[in-house]
């Protein structure tokens, strides 16, 4: 069965300090897709990235980047010089017959 | 052009009232999704509708829930009797295309405001 696992539930760090969020996925497809979701505060939620299980290179945006690791099922999620404004939950998904997505993890910015 | 619109983006119900919730999803999207997200929680599946295809029901809590698509456009989704652990925020997204199977198929889902639902 497919699952996602975000094990931290809850992160806070120091503004401009990196911060790394983990998430494991379980699956027994070869083809697929994982995403990264943010929440802000507003509720809507933000798509920040596709990841095809074809391509395991790594991505890089800005002050965000993602590490896709296939041999360890995992896809996660860093960002670089954290601003207040990252503060918000952020979730990994899984597409495979359909979407399941991680219970998230809440990341506060400190000022 | 628009991204998802939900409505009403506010309900307060009483318990054992019948609610409905309404999704405009992007024209074009042919794939249309409803999920459920408790207070502080993670995003749980409700429905798929992708296209003339039948809906993949299997994320449906109970039979108090239904939902319905015409085409490629509207879908409502209805909850019967509410119960108080029905309120929740309702989230519905669309995709252009299906979900994942396909190499080269895109299924980016664009996620509407939600529809938040507290029962009484």
């Amino acid at each position: 069965a497919q699952k996602v696992t975000q094990a931290q539930t809850e992160i806070s760090v120091v503004e401009k300090e990196d911060v790394t969020l983990d998430c494991v996925y379980e699956t027994r497809d070869t083809t697929y897709y994982l995403f990264w979701y943010k929440q802000p505060p507003s509720g809507e939620l933000v798509f920040l990235i596709r990841r095809n299980s074809f391509d395991e290179q790594n991505e890089i945006s800005g002050r965000y980047s993602w590490n896709f690791q296939k041999s360890t099922s995992s896809f996660n999620f860093t960002i670089t010089a954290s601003q207040v404004v990252d503060s918000a939950v952020y979730f990994c998904a899984l597409s495979e017959a359909r979407i399941i997505f991680g219970k998230g993890t809440r990341l506060h910015i400190l000022p | 052009g628009a991204g998802v619109s939900q409505s009403p983006s506010n309900k307060v119900t009483e318990k054992g009232k019948d609610v409905e919730l309404r999704c405009d999803p992007i024209s074009g999207h042919t794939a249309l999704y409803w999920y459920r997200q408790r207070l502080g929680q993670g995003l749980e599946f409700l429905i798929y509708f992708q296209g003339n295809s039948a809906p993949d029901k299997s994320g449906l809590p109970s039979d108090r829930f239904s939902a319905e698509r015409t085409g490629e456009s509207v879908s409502t989704l209805t909850i019967q009797r509410t119960q108080q652990e029905d309120s929740a925020v309702y989230l519905c997204a669309s995709s252009l295309g299906g979900l994942a199977g396909a190499q080269g198929s895109y299924n980016e889902q664009f996620f509407g405001p939600g529809t938040r639902l507290t029962v009484l």
